[in-house]
């Protein structure tokens, strides 16, 4: 099974709510990783997981709250967030957190914030 | 900054014709990986080379790297409709951080 799992697809938020994001593999893959996708533009990092523990945040805002519950989860928490949030959030994961293996990415969740 | 550039930043083709897309890096990297997304969703991984090779192929696809000049071409030759995508080339960077390149849309007209 090399797939990635998000939900939801598509999230639509007012800048007052919480909601939150999730992520699955069952690859057992020891890093995870968040990206942020705006339109026309490629990934851009926000976070990485390795061994459960946050190994990178890429000067995120802090109403993005990442966390990691076990080795095949993470969440992504979000709160008062504003519309210049609306993206595409792209989970992936790979076998360690080095750069030499490939990433997988999920399909992905479509954030709309009113 | 660290970020690759791709061009051409949109390319369109007919069904049969060959592809070829390049990319562009400043630091030096140990591999380079090339990416496919189609429109909206999450990205594929297609093929990586390392530093130490010059080229690499996978099925339709093949993948030049010249560290020299610190770029990396991707052909994909017999194209489909099916290829219709954006590509991206990434590299690592600090140990554990990926860097996408701006990417190249392809068209693939049937």
């Amino acid at each position: 099974d090399t797939e990635v799992t998000q939900t939801p697809k598509h999230l639509v938020m007012g800048m007052t709510n919480k909601k939150s994001l999730k992520c699955e593999q069952h690859m057992g893959h020891r890093a995870m990783y968040w990206y942020k996708q705006k339109a026309k533009k490629p990934p851009e990092l926000m976070f990485v997981y390795s061994y459960e523990k946050l190994s990178i945040n890429e000067s995120v805002p802090s109403r993005f709250s990442p966390e990691c519950p076990n080795s095949s989860l993470l969440n992504l928490h979000l709160h008062a967030l504003q519309p210049e949030d609306s993206a595409l959030y792209l989970c992936a994961s790979s076998q360690t957190e080095g750069g030499t293996d490939t990433q997988y990415f999920g399909p992905g969740t479509r954030l709309t914030v009113l | 900054s660290q970020q690759g550039e791709e061009d051409p930043q949109a390319l369109s083709i007919q069904e049969g014709e060959n592809a070829t897309m390049n990319c562009s890096y400043k630091t030096s990297i140990n591999n380079l990986q090339w990416y496919r997304q189609n429109s909206g969703r999450g990205l594929v991984h297609l093929i990586l080379i390392r530093s130490n090779e010059r080229e690499k192929h996978s099925g339709r696809l093949r993948v030049t790297l010249d560290t020299s000049k610190k770029s990396s071409s991707l052909l994909i030759t017999a194209s489909r409709a099916a290829d219709t995508a954006s590509y991206f080339c990434a590299t690592p960077y600090n140990f554990n951080k990926f860097y996408f390149g701006s990417g190249t849309k392809l068209n693939v007209k049937p």
